[in-house]
């Protein structure tokens, strides 16, 4: 099993492109999210799916979309990039949410200039 | 709200010497506690969790952690430090009447110095 993958690694945008991050896992897993790794604030959750078609918003929603079309596939967009976009995302899926550990992408280092 | 907090932004020991990661948390309800490992350049990986039953559990690499619901604390322990087990170490809490969502705590860098 390759796990979580996630593409690019890096990117570079700037201010107003759009662009998409890209998340798929090969485990059946139900439960997806994304997150964003700010140094000095831990990861913040961004929007989660709980299985295709269902999709749901984080602590920090604002500026990005998602949908969940496949089980496999859980892509975040990026509408209109900001520079307070710059980040590492990390996309995570479980069996299913709350008791059950997730499982981590390598992440996407993203520079807004 | 849910909550978790790190106190220490990095905790230094020398190999061979326990170590402890501190975490408290604020739920209401029963919480559900995890803590997860991140090396440089990867993504997190899990290492332990504390759902319900013992208060001491144990993890990989010889990690074990204690939940005290008294203290609202679930520290990350380990006997004899490691110099490999220099790395970020995240806690991270949900609750049975909101499992959907997983709040991670701002992370504790420990640095193991031969």
């Amino acid at each position: 099993n390759a796990g979580v993958t996630q593409t690019p690694k890096f990117q570079v945008l700037k201010t107003g492109q759009s662009m998409t991050l890209q998340c798929a896992q090969d485990m059946n897993h139900e439960y997806m999210s994304w997150y964003r790794q700010d140094p000095g604030m831990g990861l913040r959750l961004i929007h989660y799916s709980v299985g295709a078609g269902i999709t749901d918003q984080g602590e920090v929603p604002n500026g990005y979309n998602v949908s969940r079309s496949t089980t496999e596939d859980f892509p975040l967009r990026l509408l209109s990039a900001a520079p307070s976009q710059t980040s590492v995302y990390f996309c995570a899926s479980s069996y299913g949410q709350g008791t059950y550990e997730q499982y981590f992408g390598p992440g996407t280092r993203l520079t807004v200039t | 709200a849910q909550s978790v907090a790190q106190p220490e932004d990095q905790v230094n020991v020398a190999e061979g010497n326990p170590l402890t990661v501190k975490c408290t948390y604020s739920v209401s309800g029963n919480p559900y506690l995890f803590w997860y490992v991140q090396y440089p350049n990867r993504g997190l990986q899990f290492l332990l969790k504390y759902i319900t039953g013992d208060n001491l559990v144990k993890g990989s690499y010889g990690f074990e952690a204690e939940f005290n619901k008294s203290q609202t604390s679930f520290h990350l322990k380990k006997p004899s430090a490691l110099v490999s087990d220099s790395a970020l170490y995240f806690c991270a809490v949900s609750h049975y009447y909101n499992t959907d969502k997983l709040i991670f705590g701002t992370g504790t860098r420990l640095q193991v110095f031969p």
